[in-house]
Protein backbone atom coordinates (compact mmCIF):
# COMPACT_ATOMS: atom_id res chain seq x y z
CA UNK A 1 0.00 0.00 0.00
CA UNK A 2 0.93 3.79 -0.42
CA UNK A 3 1.12 5.29 2.69
CA UNK A 4 0.63 8.99 2.82
CA UNK A 5 2.47 11.41 4.99
CA UNK A 6 0.70 14.71 6.06
CA UNK A 7 2.97 17.53 7.23
CA UNK A 8 2.16 19.95 10.00
CA UNK A 9 -0.69 17.67 11.63
CA UNK A 10 -1.52 20.42 12.94
CA UNK A 11 -1.39 24.32 12.10
CA UNK A 12 -2.22 27.50 13.48
CA UNK A 13 -2.73 30.57 11.36
CA UNK A 14 -4.23 33.89 11.25
CA UNK A 15 -6.70 34.95 8.96
CA UNK A 16 -5.25 36.57 6.27
CA UNK A 17 -2.20 34.67 6.45
CA UNK A 18 -0.71 32.27 3.24
CA UNK A 19 -0.42 28.56 4.61
CA UNK A 20 1.08 25.44 3.09
CA UNK A 21 0.05 21.52 3.66
CA UNK A 22 2.71 19.51 2.20
CA UNK A 23 1.80 15.15 1.36
CA UNK A 24 4.33 12.94 0.83
CA UNK A 25 4.19 9.34 -0.67
CA UNK A 26 6.14 6.51 0.04
CA UNK A 27 6.58 5.99 -3.44
CA UNK A 28 5.77 8.08 -6.80
CA UNK A 29 2.61 8.79 -7.31
CA UNK A 30 2.87 10.75 -10.45
CA UNK A 31 0.18 13.55 -10.31
CA UNK A 32 -2.97 11.37 -8.60
CA UNK A 33 -3.38 13.26 -6.17
CA UNK A 34 -6.26 15.23 -4.39
CA UNK A 35 -7.16 17.40 -1.38
CA UNK A 36 -10.22 17.51 1.00
CA UNK A 37 -11.55 19.73 3.24
CA UNK A 38 -13.43 18.65 6.41
CA UNK A 39 -15.33 20.32 8.61
CA UNK A 40 -16.63 19.20 12.14
CA UNK A 41 -20.01 16.50 11.81
CA UNK A 42 -19.71 16.85 7.83
CA UNK A 43 -18.43 14.81 4.91
CA UNK A 44 -15.31 15.69 3.19
CA UNK A 45 -15.29 17.95 0.10
CA UNK A 46 -13.11 17.79 -2.78
CA UNK A 47 -10.81 20.70 -3.40
CA UNK A 48 -7.99 19.68 -5.57
CA UNK A 49 -7.93 17.47 -8.25
CA UNK A 50 -5.10 15.56 -10.48
CA UNK A 51 -2.96 17.64 -7.64
CA UNK A 52 -3.52 21.17 -9.23
CA UNK A 53 -6.90 21.27 -10.78
CA UNK A 54 -9.13 23.28 -8.79
CA UNK A 55 -12.70 21.59 -8.43
CA UNK A 56 -15.99 23.93 -9.78
CA UNK A 57 -16.64 26.06 -7.23
CA UNK A 58 -13.59 26.14 -5.16
CA UNK A 59 -12.28 29.67 -4.58
CA UNK A 60 -8.94 30.62 -5.85
CA UNK A 61 -7.28 30.76 -3.21
CA UNK A 62 -6.53 27.42 -2.91
CA UNK A 63 -3.99 26.06 -5.12
CA UNK A 64 -2.15 23.16 -5.33
CA UNK A 65 1.03 21.46 -7.02
CA UNK A 66 3.32 18.94 -6.93
CA UNK A 67 4.55 15.48 -8.48
CA UNK A 68 6.10 12.25 -8.15
CA UNK A 69 6.68 11.72 -4.22
CA UNK A 70 5.79 15.24 -3.03
CA UNK A 71 2.45 18.05 -3.28
CA UNK A 72 1.51 21.13 -1.68
CA UNK A 73 -2.09 22.74 -0.71
CA UNK A 74 -1.34 26.16 -0.37
CA UNK A 75 -4.23 28.90 0.73
CA UNK A 76 -3.58 32.19 -0.59
CA UNK A 77 -4.92 34.07 2.28
CA UNK A 78 -6.52 32.41 4.99
CA UNK A 79 -10.50 33.05 5.52
CA UNK A 80 -12.45 32.24 8.51
CA UNK A 81 -14.72 29.43 6.83
CA UNK A 82 -10.68 27.79 5.81
CA UNK A 83 -10.37 26.41 9.33
CA UNK A 84 -11.20 22.92 8.93
CA UNK A 85 -9.12 19.74 8.13
CA UNK A 86 -7.15 19.13 5.30
CA UNK A 87 -6.70 15.36 4.06
CA UNK A 88 -4.51 14.56 0.82
CA UNK A 89 -5.54 11.25 -1.01
CA UNK A 90 -3.41 9.35 -3.71
CA UNK A 91 -5.26 8.21 -6.93
CA UNK A 92 -2.89 6.30 -8.29
CA UNK A 93 -3.63 2.69 -6.94
CA UNK A 94 -5.70 0.90 -4.57
CA UNK A 95 -6.30 0.93 -1.92
CA UNK A 96 -6.66 4.60 -2.47
CA UNK A 97 -5.18 6.04 0.73
CA UNK A 98 -5.38 8.98 2.49
CA UNK A 99 -3.18 11.36 4.83
CA UNK A 100 -3.65 11.60 8.15
CA UNK A 101 -4.73 14.66 7.93
CA UNK A 102 -4.04 18.89 8.79
CA UNK A 103 -6.03 20.24 11.08
CA UNK A 104 -5.87 23.88 10.55
CA UNK A 105 -6.86 26.13 13.49
CA UNK A 106 -6.89 29.75 14.29
CA UNK A 107 -4.14 31.39 15.97
CA UNK B 1 -28.38 18.71 -8.81
CA UNK B 2 -26.42 15.10 -7.83
CA UNK B 3 -27.22 13.95 -4.28
CA UNK B 4 -26.63 11.11 -2.76
CA UNK B 5 -28.65 10.44 0.92
CA UNK B 6 -27.14 7.10 2.99
CA UNK B 7 -29.64 5.91 5.77
CA UNK B 8 -29.69 6.37 8.85
CA UNK B 9 -27.08 5.78 12.35
CA UNK B 10 -27.08 1.94 13.55
CA UNK B 11 -26.28 0.42 16.35
CA UNK B 12 -25.11 -3.35 16.09
CA UNK B 13 -23.40 -6.03 18.93
CA UNK B 14 -20.38 -7.71 17.93
CA UNK B 15 -20.51 -10.10 15.51
CA UNK B 16 -23.23 -9.03 13.79
CA UNK B 17 -23.36 -7.29 10.02
CA UNK B 18 -24.85 -4.46 9.27
CA UNK B 19 -26.22 -2.73 5.63
CA UNK B 20 -25.91 1.18 4.68
CA UNK B 21 -27.51 2.18 1.63
CA UNK B 22 -26.55 5.03 -0.36
CA UNK B 23 -29.40 6.51 -2.35
CA UNK B 24 -27.72 8.86 -5.69
CA UNK B 25 -30.17 10.98 -7.62
CA UNK B 26 -29.09 14.41 -10.31
CA UNK B 27 -26.93 11.65 -12.57
CA UNK B 28 -26.81 8.77 -14.66
CA UNK B 29 -26.14 6.34 -11.94
CA UNK B 30 -24.42 3.80 -14.09
CA UNK B 31 -21.96 5.91 -15.64
CA UNK B 32 -19.90 6.49 -12.24
CA UNK B 33 -18.07 4.59 -9.92
CA UNK B 34 -18.80 4.42 -5.98
CA UNK B 35 -16.43 4.16 -3.17
CA UNK B 36 -17.52 3.93 0.38
CA UNK B 37 -14.87 5.38 3.04
CA UNK B 38 -15.06 5.49 6.56
CA UNK B 39 -13.78 7.56 9.76
CA UNK B 40 -13.31 6.17 12.95
CA UNK B 41 -14.29 9.07 15.78
CA UNK B 42 -12.22 11.25 15.94
CA UNK B 43 -9.58 9.94 13.33
CA UNK B 44 -8.90 9.98 9.90
CA UNK B 45 -10.19 8.68 6.33
CA UNK B 46 -9.95 4.88 5.44
CA UNK B 47 -10.81 3.75 1.85
CA UNK B 48 -12.59 0.40 2.20
CA UNK B 49 -13.65 -0.64 -1.81
CA UNK B 50 -15.29 0.86 -4.68
CA UNK B 51 -18.17 -0.80 -7.00
CA UNK B 52 -18.77 0.00 -10.70
CA UNK B 53 -22.81 0.29 -10.79
CA UNK B 54 -22.91 -0.22 -14.64
CA UNK B 55 -21.17 -3.98 -14.16
CA UNK B 56 -21.00 -4.32 -10.16
CA UNK B 57 -17.61 -5.58 -10.05
CA UNK B 58 -15.56 -4.76 -6.99
CA UNK B 59 -12.69 -3.73 -5.47
CA UNK B 60 -12.02 -4.15 -1.66
CA UNK B 61 -9.38 -2.70 0.69
CA UNK B 62 -7.32 -6.21 1.53
CA UNK B 63 -7.95 -4.90 5.27
CA UNK B 64 -11.83 -5.65 4.28
CA UNK B 65 -11.58 -8.89 2.31
CA UNK B 66 -14.01 -11.39 2.95
CA UNK B 67 -15.91 -9.48 5.76
CA UNK B 68 -16.98 -6.41 3.63
CA UNK B 69 -19.57 -6.75 0.39
CA UNK B 70 -20.70 -3.86 -1.95
CA UNK B 71 -23.84 -4.48 -4.20
CA UNK B 72 -25.97 -1.99 -5.88
CA UNK B 73 -29.42 -2.20 -7.56
CA UNK B 74 -29.88 0.23 -10.85
CA UNK B 75 -33.46 0.03 -10.67
CA UNK B 76 -33.04 2.34 -7.69
CA UNK B 77 -30.29 3.97 -8.06
CA UNK B 78 -28.86 2.50 -4.66
CA UNK B 79 -26.03 1.00 -3.76
CA UNK B 80 -25.14 -0.55 -0.75
CA UNK B 81 -21.72 -1.65 2.09
CA UNK B 82 -22.16 -4.21 4.26
CA UNK B 83 -19.73 -5.00 6.78
CA UNK B 84 -19.90 -8.70 9.13
CA UNK B 85 -18.23 -9.86 11.99
CA UNK B 86 -18.71 -5.78 13.52
CA UNK B 87 -16.38 -5.49 16.26
CA UNK B 88 -15.87 -2.29 17.97
CA UNK B 89 -13.55 -1.20 15.90
CA UNK B 90 -15.52 -1.14 13.10
CA UNK B 91 -18.11 2.07 15.06
CA UNK B 92 -17.22 4.42 12.59
CA UNK B 93 -18.80 7.21 10.20
CA UNK B 94 -19.34 5.57 6.56
CA UNK B 95 -19.57 7.33 3.38
CA UNK B 96 -20.42 6.97 -0.06
CA UNK B 97 -18.24 8.64 -2.48
CA UNK B 98 -18.77 9.50 -6.18
CA UNK B 99 -15.62 8.66 -8.61
CA UNK B 100 -15.05 11.70 -11.00
CA UNK B 101 -12.88 9.61 -13.26
CA UNK B 102 -15.86 10.10 -15.28
CA UNK B 103 -15.77 13.77 -15.74
CA UNK B 104 -12.08 13.99 -16.19
CA UNK B 105 -10.30 10.63 -16.17
CA UNK B 106 -8.57 10.78 -12.82
CA UNK B 107 -10.18 9.46 -9.98
CA UNK B 108 -11.53 12.04 -6.83
CA UNK B 109 -14.14 11.79 -5.17
CA UNK B 110 -16.47 14.69 -5.54
CA UNK B 111 -19.76 14.02 -4.14
CA UNK B 112 -19.81 12.70 -0.46
CA UNK B 113 -23.00 11.05 1.01
CA UNK B 114 -23.90 12.82 4.42
CA UNK B 115 -22.25 9.92 5.96
CA UNK B 116 -24.39 7.11 8.36
CA UNK B 117 -23.00 6.52 11.92
CA UNK B 118 -22.15 2.74 12.84
CA UNK B 119 -21.77 2.05 16.81
CA UNK B 120 -20.81 -1.66 17.42
CA UNK B 121 -21.40 -2.26 20.96
CA UNK B 122 -22.33 -4.88 23.31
Amino acid sequence: DIQMTQSPSSLSASVGDRVTIACRASQSISRYLNWYQQKPGKAPKLLIYAASNLQSGVPSRFSGSGSGTDCTLTISSLQPEDFATYYCQQSYSTPYTFGQGTKLEIK
Amino acid sequence: QVQLVQSGAEVKKPGASVKVSCKASGYTFTSYFMHWVRQAPGQGLEWMGIINPSGSSTTYAQKFQGRVTMTRDTSTSTVYMELSSLRSEDTAVYYCARDARMIWGVTSFDYWGQGSLVTVSS
